[in-house]
């Protein structure tokens, strides 16, 4: 597609539930990110992956945030047993190559998750 | 560890006003440096960027300096309009095998006519 593309783009879920967010990034992009946008918060790095690998797992808050990446393209973040605190706007960004000086990133429109 | 710090909104100025959103970073290496920007309901938008000391990015209107004796990227724009108005977030890209781009709060800019 033309750019990053995330489904759903809203999800209410309710507190203990697992979900899933996907995210499919610009084709031919080999490398991709998952951040987290709390309200009034900055950006928060998750995830890193280059291709399949995830060379950076440093930003994911716990043991119930996991991700994988298949074929190279669509990305999936799952959340395990959902807190309040989840709630968030989770933003995939996808970029040509692996972080290099001077990538640009290319972010989608986010997920914006709620936890009731 | 590299973060970054930017100035806290939000920020509101008339048409035609000049504009400059400060940014400083702490950081290992030679990071590049960039300005997103995020205009309501949309998704993040890289606005300009540098990738070396004194390099000026420039896109719309808006310039950015890479400083690196005052590790700062402060954001400038003559004459704000209107259609300015969104969130500026300023970003930092590691070196040397880091592989995070690291996000600044985020500044808030109203624009009023």
């Amino acid at each position: 597609g033309a750019g990053v593309s995330q489904s759903p783009s809203n999800k209410v879920t309710e507190k203990g539930k697992d979900v899933e967010l996907r995210c499919d990034p610009i084709s031919g992009h080999t490398a991709l990110y998952w951040y987290r946008q709390s309200l009034g918060q900055g950006l928060e790095f998750l995830i890193y992956f280059q291709g399949n690998s995830a060379p950076d797992k440093s930003g994911l808050p716990s043991d119930r945030f996991s991700a994988e990446r298949t074929g190279g393209s669509v990305s999936t973040l799952t959340i395990q047993r959902t807190q309040q605190e989840d709630s968030a706007v989770y933003l995939c960004a996808s970029s040509l190559a692996g972080p290099l000086t001077g990538n640009t990133i290319y972010f989608g429109e986010g997920s914006w998750l709620t936890v009731v | 560890g590299d973060s970054v710090t930017q100035m806290e909104g939000p920020v509101t100025l008339s048409e035609e006003a000049f504009l400059t959103i400060n940014c400083t970073y702490t950081a290992t290496g030679y990071p590049s440096l960039f300005w997103y920007v995020q205009y309501p309901g949309e998704g993040l938008q890289l606005l300009l960027k540098a990738t070396k000391a004194d390099d000026k990015g420039s896109n719309k209107g808006f310039e950015a300096t890479y400083r690196k004796e005052t590790t700062s990227f402060h954001l400038e724009k003559g004459s704000v309009q209107v259609s300015d108005s969104a969130v500026y977030f300023c970003a930092l890209l590691q070196s040397g095998g880091g592989f995070k781009t690291i996000f600044g709060a985020g500044t808030r800019l109203f624009v009023k006519a």
